[in-house]
């Protein structure tokens, strides 16, 4: 039984540099989520797919970034000119339809210089 | 207004002792769904438990345990006979039943330091 995988583990970049950090879901889930977390705080919600239809974005999610879910598998996250703000912990998590558990993935630390 | 609380942010005992994390939430709904999550130092989130908004049953698992009181909007996460590998960082989350996305709103988490 695999997991939720997401790659890079770990992100180092210059500001105003692009990154695309993959997510992999667990395969039978439809659902995929995107969220932020920052040092002492809980993840945030950035947006989420049902299978491959993008059906929430969170106010945060500014138009440097990103999402997409061509095939309703796997999804990408991409920022694009990186501040140093955008810092933190990326955490991918899947699930089956409904008000059911997420799974997360180990999360991509971002680090913007 | 903050929906999840956690008031504790970092709470220290000796092992063996027990511990309670508290979380109170807010919300109109009348169906909604509560979890705990942990996050041990390597940073994944590993699901502790859901429970709906009509049952309000405590629940145990092993060393765990959750008390769930409407009356005071409160879902408290008690460990018993705590152990080192219980350190980590606890979250509490709501998800409401009016949201159809089922986003999960997170408390701000209590980070838990069992001293050997």
């Amino acid at each position: 039984d695999t997991g939720v995988s997401q790659n890079p583990r770990h992100k180092i970049t210059k500001r105003g540099q692009n990154v695309t950090f993959r997510c992999d879901p667990i395969s039978e889930h439809n659902r995929l989520y995107w969220y932020r977390q920052t040092l002492g705080q809980g993840p945030e919600f950035l947006t989420y797919f049902q299978n491959e239809a993008q059906l929430e974005k969170s106010r945060l999610l500014s138009d440097r970034f990103s999402a997409e879910r061509p095939k309703g598998s796997f999804s990408t996250l991409e920022i694009q000119r990186t501040e140093q703000g955008d810092s933190a912990m990326y955490l991918c998590a899947s699930s089956l339809e409904g008000i059911t558990k997420q799974f997360f993935g180990p999360g991509t630390r971002l680090t913007v210089l | 207004a903050q929906k999840v609380t956690q008031a504790q942010t970092e709470i220290s005992v000796v092992e063996k002792e027990d511990v309670t994390l508290d979380c109170v939430y807010e919300t109109r709904d009348t169906t909604y769904y509560l979890f705990w999550y942990k996050q041990p130092p390597s940073g994944e989130l590993v699901f502790l438990i859901r429970r709906n908004s009509f049952d309000e049953q405590n629940e145990i698992s092993g060393r765990y345990s959750w008390n769930f009181q409407k009356s005071t909007s409160s879902f408290n996460f008690t460990i018993t006979a705590s152990q080192v590998v219980d350190s980590a960082v606890y979250f509490c989350a709501l998800c409401e039943g009016s949201d159809s996305n089922y986003q999960l709103i997170w408390g701000a988490g209590t980070k838990l330091i069992i001293k050997p």
